[in-house]
């Protein structure tokens, strides 16, 4: 596609449900990274796959967050029983290639609200 | 802890004036730095970038300076126009190991008055 593409674009969850958030790279990306962005701050790094590989996952919160990307193209990110302070947009961005300098290119993100 | 962070958190500036943005970063291993916009509604769109074995790079109405000595980074954007109006990152990666992690600052909003 012409970029990275997420869905749902925004969600709202009950305290205590599942959710699960899909990202679409740019097709033949090999990198693909996961963010939290909280209102008005910076996006915050949560995990980094390589093709199919998760190479770094520290930045994930708790254990009740997941993500795989089983193909090496399509990842999603799994949380499981929702808390209110998971509530913030959730950034996928991809790059072509593994390295410093390889600039990254960001989805619209996935507005979650934890109610 | 290391970090990046912004002096302004606002800049208001009039259509067709410079606009220079700040960002002071700690962590003096880091090697490449990157200058992210993002609109309301959308992620965050890739500026410029810069290595740290130079001290100035220009682009489109854009040029970033960084100062190694005292640690900041800066974004001037020539004849700002109103849809330059967005949330200003700076990103700062490490370098060490070859890490592909960017860190993020808080973020500087500039608000462009017609």
């Amino acid at each position: 596609g012409a970029g990275v593409s997420q869905s749902p674009r925004y969600k709202v969850a009950k305290r205590g449900q599942d959710v699960a958030l899909r990202c679409d790279p740019i097709s033949g990306h090999v990198s693909l990274f996961w963010y939290q962005q909280a209102l008005g701050q910076g996006p915050e790094f949560l995990t980094y796959f390589q093709n199919e590989a998760q190479l770094d996952k520290s930045g994930l919160p708790s254990d009740r967050f997941f993500a795989e990307r089983p193909e090496g193209s399509v990842s999603t990110l799994k949380i499981q029983r929702t808390q209110q302070e998971d509530s913030a947009v959730y950034l996928c961005a991809s790059s072509l290639a593994r390295g410093v300098g390889e600039t990254q290119y960001f989805g619209p993100g996935t507005r979650l609200l934890v109610l | 802890g290391e970090s990046v962070g912004l002096h302004l958190p606002t800049l208001s500036v009039q259509e067709g004036d410079n606009s220079i943005i700040n960002c002071a970063y700690s962590n003096s291993a880091s090697d490449y730095f990157i200058w992210y916009k993002q609109e309301s509604g959308k992620g965050p769109q890739f500026i410029i970038d810069i290595r740290s074995n130079m001290d100035k790079r220009q682009g489109q109405r854009v040029t970033v300076l960084l100062n190694k000595t005292v640690k900041h980074l800066s974004l001037q954007i020539a004849a700002t126009q109103p849809g330059d109006s967005a949330v200003y990152f700076c990103a700062e990666n490490p370098g060490s190991g070859g890490s592909y992690i960017p860190t993020f600052g808080r973020g500087t909003s500039l608000i462009v008055h017609p």
